[in-house]
């Protein structure tokens, strides 16, 4: 089965502290896979995808097949990184560009 | 923008009336999507579209059904709603093919009493 787990609903650091925020998926073999992110009365938007190997606002993630995971991770948060994260995998039942969700993490940074 | 807008963006409705939410591009874009975006549930597909008349079920179809009569508009119908519609209901589409990299629209709130 398909499957993309984010394990945490609230994640809550203050202001310059590291974030990470996990996502585990279940797929059979070569995962796509993707950060949204939606802030405040925003669309929601793509953040990266792994296969660009960017780095986007600061953020980075690294896709780790052995642990099935892709954690989203920024050393220093901002407070404007308050949002909600979702990360997503492509389907590969058929060649139709669908998203599997994760059920969202809402980050939380205080100043 | 990609040129997505859905409307109505708010709508209250009562148990068992029919509701259409209205997905329109501005481009000539193959791929739309309906997701409902529910707490504790993250976003799920309802319908999706890869041509003009041309859809199909995605995770969380039934209660749903979907029009897609030329490229720019996609509709979503819930034939008699129920409580348990009530959600936030995204748009997407894809401009590059089947990548994964969608353009969502501002959603749609539906309220259903």
């Amino acid at each position: 089965a398909q499957r993309v787990t984010q394990p945490e609903k609230l994640l809550s650091v203050f202001k310059g502290a590291p974030v990470e925020l996990k996502c585990n998926y279940s797929y059979s073999g070569s995962p796509e896979l993707f950060w949204y992110v939606q802030y405040s009365r925003q669309r929601l938007q793509l953040l990266l995808r792994h296969i660009s190997r960017e780095s986007i606002k600061g953020f980075t993630a690294d896709l780790n097949k052995g642990e099935t995971s892709f954690h989203l991770k920024k050393p220093f948060a901002q407070e404007e990184d308050s949002a909600m994260y979702y990360c997503a995998l492509l389907s590969g039942s058929s060649n139709t560009g669908k998203l599997i969700f994760g059920q969202g993490t809402t980050l939380q940074v205080k100043p | 923008d990609a040129g997505i807008t859905q409307s109505p963006r708010h709508k209250v409705t009562e148990t068992g009336t029919p509701v259409t939410l209205r997905c329109h591009q501005t481009e000539n874009h193959r791929y739309m999507y309906w997701y409902r975006q529910d707490p504790g549930h993250g976003l799920r597909l309802i319908h999706y579209s890869y041509g003009v008349k041309d859809t199909d079920k995605g995770e969380v179809s039934d209660g749903y059904s979907v029009s897609r009569s030329k490229t720019e508009d996609f509709l979503l119908t819930l034939e008699s709603a129920t409580s348990s519609q009530t959600s936030v209901y995204f748009c997407a589409i894809s401009v590059t093919g089947t990548t994964g990299e969608l353009f969502f629209g501002e959603g749609s709130r539906l309220t259903v009493l």
